[in-house]
């Protein structure tokens, strides 16, 4: 079955760092736009990071930039999230996404 | 910007609806449906206006361009009920809708 699995989520401080991971089952994921979503409690998602196949072009959303880095290891069928100077505000379930496809998800709790 | 109407509807099993998606400016066919049930991560069921993603049923479809987008189920089922978001692509930051809660009877 084609998977999108994500990890490296969990409680962090404020200021902290956390590292996510996605790795791809049953497709390259070195021929897709990626994207890391994230969805705080009861609110829309929002689309935070996203980055070409080859990691030429990569965006940030405003709420994120200069504090997460996404890249990619397409020989290692993985995507990545840095997060580091992490806020409260931070707190959501995060997804790696391709256009037809989400993987499950991984929760980030920012909380002292 | 993306807004979606209705906010909520209530309708029975069988019946049709349409779900309407507006977006600020033009971005052409790059829009997409999603679902999310409740207690569950938002899964895709339309991506370029109208291609469905694998494994959604035939009574989802999607429609379009520029500007304004629809979601058609054609006919209800209980497992629909849910909140349907789109999604403008056509530009970065890819932004949703604020999303429109489906309630069936």
């Amino acid at each position: 079955d084609v998977l999108l699995v994500a990890s490296g989520g969990g409680l962090v401080q404020p200021g902290g760092s956390l590292r996510l991971s996605c790795v791809a089952s049953d497709f390259n994921l070195g021929l897709y736009i990626l994207t890391w979503v994230r969805q705080a409690p009861g609110r829309e998602p929002e689309c935070i990071a996203y980055i070409s196949p080859t990691s030429r072009t990569i965006y940030y959303a405003d709420s994120v930039k200069g504090r997460f880095t996404v890249s990619r290891d397409n020989a290692k069928n993985s995507l990545y999230l840095q997060m580091d100077s992490l806020r409260v505000d931070d707190t959501a379930a995060y997804y790696c996404a391709r256009d037809d496809f989400w993987g499950q998800g991984t929760l980030v709790t920012v909380s002292s | 910007v993306v807004t979606q109407s209705p906010v909520t509807l209530s309708l029975s099993p069988g019946e049709r609806v349409t779900l309407s998606c507006r977006t600020s400016h033009s971005v052409g066919t790059y829009l997409a449906w999603y679902q999310q049930q409740a207690g569950q991560g938002p899964r895709v069921l339309i991506y370029d206006t109208s291609s469905k993603a694998t494994g959604i049923p035939a009574r989802f479809s999607g429609g379009g361009s520029g500007t304004d987008f629809t979601l058609t189920i054609s006919s209800l089922d209980p497992e629909d009920s849910a909140i349907y978001y789109c999604q403008q692509r056509g530009s970065w930051p890819y932004t949703f809708g604020q999303g429109t809660k489906l309630e069936i009877k």
